[in-house]
């Protein structure tokens, strides 16, 4: 049973067109992550949401933007994709911080900028 | 900034070998480590975490020894099998965020 899903698994966009990238959990858990992924590279932190309190990363461009209209859905929002922004973006659930840090990883999108 | 970072890029093993994946952390407050295995197109998988607290943690055929004093923790995978080969990283917290290793590429050779 899938339990965090991510749609698309695949997204192709042009240079400069903005494009959504969509989350969602069945899992009930309070913090959602965004991560970009690079080729053969770590997983990077963009932000995350505890509820509804959003927390950015400062080095996080601002080209990149987030939304989580309830608990289920999150979304990222990337302006005006450059070719350097494509990569795999994952989304990321936990309970919470402390003793619930156990995050379940979506299969994630793998964004193409042409 | 915070930096959790894995000794070797790439690993091969036979078969039914023990595998042992290393990773040095840089924050001595972190107090929280998970290994993740992450296979091609995937996203990364929960294999076992450990606190600060503890200095050994086993799981299933795993075992993750943590040496807070050089700041240093390790996966150790018994009796390697070929559905084990995958990108293995380690993640440790700053706060309430986790930073990730560079990976490691476990490449299990039938």
């Amino acid at each position: 049973d899938a339990m965090v899903i991510q749609n698309p698994r695949y997204q192709v966009t042009q240079f400069g067109k903005p494009v959504t990238l969509s989350c969602s959990q069945t899992l009930n858990h309070n913090v959602m992550y965004w991560y970009q992924q690079k080729s053969s590279q770590a997983p990077k932190l963009l932000f995350h949401y505890y509820d509804k309190d959003f927390n950015n990363e400062a080095d996080t461009p601002d080209n990149f933007q987030s939304r989580r209209p309830n608990t289920s859905f999150c979304f990222l929002d990337i302006r005006s994709p450059g070719l350097g922004d494509a990569a795999m973006y994952l989304c990321a659930t936990s309970r919470g911080y402390q003793d619930s840090y156990e995050q379940y990883f979506g299969p994630g999108t793998r964004l193409t900028v042409t | 900034g915070e930096s959790v970072g894995l000794h070797l890029p790439t690993l091969s093993v036979q078969e039914g070998d023990n595998s042992i994946i290393n990773c040095a952390y840089s924050n001595s407050a972190s107090d929280y480590f998970i290994w993740y295995k992450q296979e091609s197109g995937k996203g990364p998988q929960f294999i076992i975490d450990i606190r600060s607290n503890m200095d050994k943690r086993q799981g299933q055929r795993v075992t993750v020894l943590l040496n807070k004093t050089v700041k240093h923790l390790s996966l150790q995978i018994a009796a390697t099998q070929p559905g084990d080969s995958a990108v293995y990283f380690c993640a440790g917290n700053t706060g309430n965020q986790f930073y990730f290793g560079t990976g490691t590429s476990l490449t299990v050779i039938p």
